[in-house]
């Protein structure tokens, strides 16, 4: 299985400022994505992201509020841009576990508040 | 869209089994999952099936899929105290690898 790590853990941010979240998988991933727990909630897709093409968002989310970089195999960003409460969620880095479609690991999230 | 449905809550006594439900309305979804979610924790593959099994056997764990009626379950057998945790159900959508989730199920086991 990908061992997947993010950074930061968790961060409490101030209304209007912009968080970028870091996931590094340890080996070489074609499909990334990107989830949304909203607290109480389940998950929910922001984006795939690919390496070498654009993120593909979902259905209310946007790239001006979540931009999204894959600049190689291994890693990705997600930022949350311009923060307001409604913001606090953890979001969890995901990959497909390379040569098999039949595995999703998840990394350990990111637990954002914002004040 | 696709919908995953999944009872809120289960409680078990230490030892029994339990069953954790989940119904979904895409019939082509190839890869259902349940993944298990500790209290401040990630989310942990615990298992998936391929919809062309009717069930899955892991340890403790076995997976029925009722792909006719659009039906996943996942029993614990044995169930221990460490195996309270939130259980999501989840179903592959859109040709690749996109998954939709349950609500989650919260099982709570007690002595």
């Amino acid at each position: 299985s990908a061992v997947i790590s993010q950074k930061p853990s968790r961060d409490i941010c101030q209304r209007g400022t912009s968080l970028t979240i870091q996931c590094q998988v340890d080996s070489q991933v074609t499909m990334m994505f990107w989830y949304r727990q909203q607290p109480g909630q389940s998950l929910t897709l922001i984006a795939t992201a690919n390496q070498g093409s654009e993120a593909t968002y979902e259905s209310g989310f946007v790239i001006d509020k979540f931009p999204i970089s894959r600049p190689n195999l291994t890693f990705s960003t997600l930022t949350v841009s311009n923060m307001s409460p409604e913001d606090s969620s953890i979001y969890l880095c995901s990959v497909e576990s390379s040569g098999r479609v039949d595995e999703q690991f998840f990394g350990p999230g990111t637990r954002l508040t914002v004040l | 869209g696709e919908d995953v449905e999944q009872s809120l809550f289960l409680s078990v006594r230490e030892g029994d089994s339990s069953v954790i439900n989940c119904t979904y309305t895409d019939s082509s979804s190839t890869y259902l999952y349940w993944y298990k979610q500790e209290p401040g924790a990630g989310l942990q593959l615990l298992t998936y099936i391929f919809s062309n099994m009717d069930m899955k056997q892991d340890q403790r764990l076995t997976v029925l899929l009722n792909k006719k009626d659009k039906h996943l379950s996942l029993r614990i057998a044995d169930t221990q105290t460490g195996d309270s945790a939130i259980y999501f159900c989840a179903v592959q959508s859109g040709g690749y690898n996109k998954l939709i989730f349950g609500a989650g199920t919260r099982l709570a086991v007690h002595p």
